[in-house]
């Protein structure tokens, strides 16, 4: 079961780029990178997820190293309501995966 | 299209109550689990199912017992409630194929209290 470390919290201002790193050097060959995104009272949501190089759609980007020792999510141009847990997985089956504390974003006017 | 759902949304029990969480999808997932988080933590898995009529155990198992007796419902029993449970619960639905990679969805939780 991979490992995976991010900070805790991360404040920004509307407007800005936040990156989020997520490390995960006991990676395994088969595990995808997964990204939620959970809002007060609500349940996880699935933001993106890659595997290798750079995946972007219509909310973020993730960038993930040759190694895949890591992985940085990004949120171009953020807005109040962006203000919410981003969470980081590593696995390669559902019920291996483990939702550790996230990383609180935190936007400001 | 509701996607996953949870009842009851709020629930106050006693000490010793028991009681049934109940978890409906209507995407045609194979897997579904339950996850319980507790405040300033992540999710952690209690039980998960991979197909109607087959269950197992997750991370914190002990406590409570799980049944799919059909495909698109997922139970979460509580036999004897104790203050320890008190928590929010989130059932999660999945497809099989491909592992890891297919996303997880989410209903909006359980917010269980027990006095």
């Amino acid at each position: 079961l991979a490992k995976t470390t991010q900070p805790i919290s991360m404040d920004s201002y509307e407007g800005q780029e936040v990156n989020i790193t997520c490390s995960h050097n006991n990676i395994a060959t088969n595990d995808y990178i997964t990204w939620y995104q959970q809002f007060p009272s609500q349940g996880p949501r699935f933001i993106i997820q890659g595997y290798k190089t750079k995946v972007t759609n219509e909310v973020a980007s993730l960038f993930i190293p040759a190694d895949r020792k890591s992985s940085t999510l990004s949120l171009p141009r953020v807005s109040l309501s962006d203000t919410a847990v981003y969470y980081c997985l590593v696995g390669d089956a559902h019920y291996k995966l483990s939702f550790g504390a996230g990383t609180t974003v935190t936007v400001r006017a | 299209n509701a996607g996953v759902t949870q009842t009851p949304k709020f629930r106050v029990l006693k000490t010793g109550q028991s009681m049934t969480l109940l978890c409906a999808q209507d995407m045609n997932h194979e897997y579904m689990y339950w996850y319980r988080q507790d405040p300033g933590m992540g999710l952690r898995l209690i039980h998960y199912s991979v197909g109607e009529g087959t269950t197992a155990k997750g991370e914190v198992p002990d406590g409570y017992n799980v049944s799919r007796l059909k495909k698109q419902n997922f139970l979460l029993g509580l036999e004897s409630a104790a203050p320890s449970q008190t928590s929010v619960y989130f059932c999660a639905s999945s497809y099989s194929r491909e592992g890891g990679k297919q996303p997880q969805h989410f209903g909006d939780g359980t917010r269980l209290s027990i006095l």
